[in-house]
């Protein structure tokens, strides 16, 4: 079965750190594959997502993300986070003929 | 516009009780889905529903578990006979359709019903 993998259960950084949150999946074929962002007491939202073309993609709040195919992974990136990104982070994965598989998501805090 | 929406927000049940939690999806929107969210266990995929064609009911933990989309629009998840690890928060979640293209439609979430089972 697909699975979804993301390496950090907690991230704490300092403001204007840099940040880096893993994400690997298992399934080979054709996949899309998404960062879904949950603010304290918010709802699950869309941060960026990859169907297709340029790997290197660009979501909103200045994050980004890296499809790699050959090493199954979709990382999400920040040059520069703010106390204002803590969060929890999922990455998500839809095969081309299955259903979206969500990882265990990654909470991250910032300190100001 | 108006988002997914979901009811009761929260919802205290004693064990061996049956709870019903409602959804009323984004309007135009014709795939709904059910998700179940515990504690460091990420997002559990339970079922969605697409248009007429049969819901796909492969991730329901168990036949207590049953969900069912009325005139297209307004989902019901019903859990019969609630167990303590049923506690968690459930998300509903919308999309426009399921996939054109192979290109997934992005999915809209609802705030959650959180469950306690006493």
């Amino acid at each position: 079965a697909q699975s979804v993998s993301q390496h950090n259960h907690h991230v704490i950084l300092s403001e204007a750190a840099s940040l880096e949150l893993g994400c690997n999946y298992s399934y080979g074929g054709t996949v899309n594959l998404f960062w879904y962002v949950q603010y304290p007491g918010q709802h699950l939202q869309l941060l960026l997502k990859y169907f297709s073309g340029d790997p290197l993609v660009k979501g909103i709040k200045g994050f980004e993300a890296e499809f790699i195919k050959s090493k199954f992974s979709f990382n999400l990136r920040k040059p520069s986070v703010q106390w204002s990104d803590t969060a929890e982070y999922f990455c998500a994965v839809k095969p081309f003929y299955g259903k979206l598989t969500f990882g265990q998501g990654t909470i991250l805090t910032v300190h100001p | 516009g108006a988002g997914v929406s979901q009811s009761p927000s929260n919802k205290v049940t004693e064990k061996g009780k049956d709870v019903e939690l409602r959804c009323d999806p984004i309007s135009g929107h014709t795939a709904l889905y059910w998700y179940r969210q515990s504690l460091g266990q990420g997002l559990e995929f339970l079922i969605y529903f697409q248009g007429n064609s049969a819901p796909d009911k492969s991730g329901l933990p168990s036949d207590r578990f049953s969900a069912e989309r009325t005139g297209g629009s307004v989902s019901t998840l019903t859990i019969q006979r609630t167990q303590q690890e049923d506690s968690a928060v459930y998300l509903c979640a919308s999309s426009l359709a399921l996939a054109s293209g192979g290109a997934a439609y992005e999915q809209y979430f609802g705030p959650g019903t959180r469950l306690t089972v006493t």
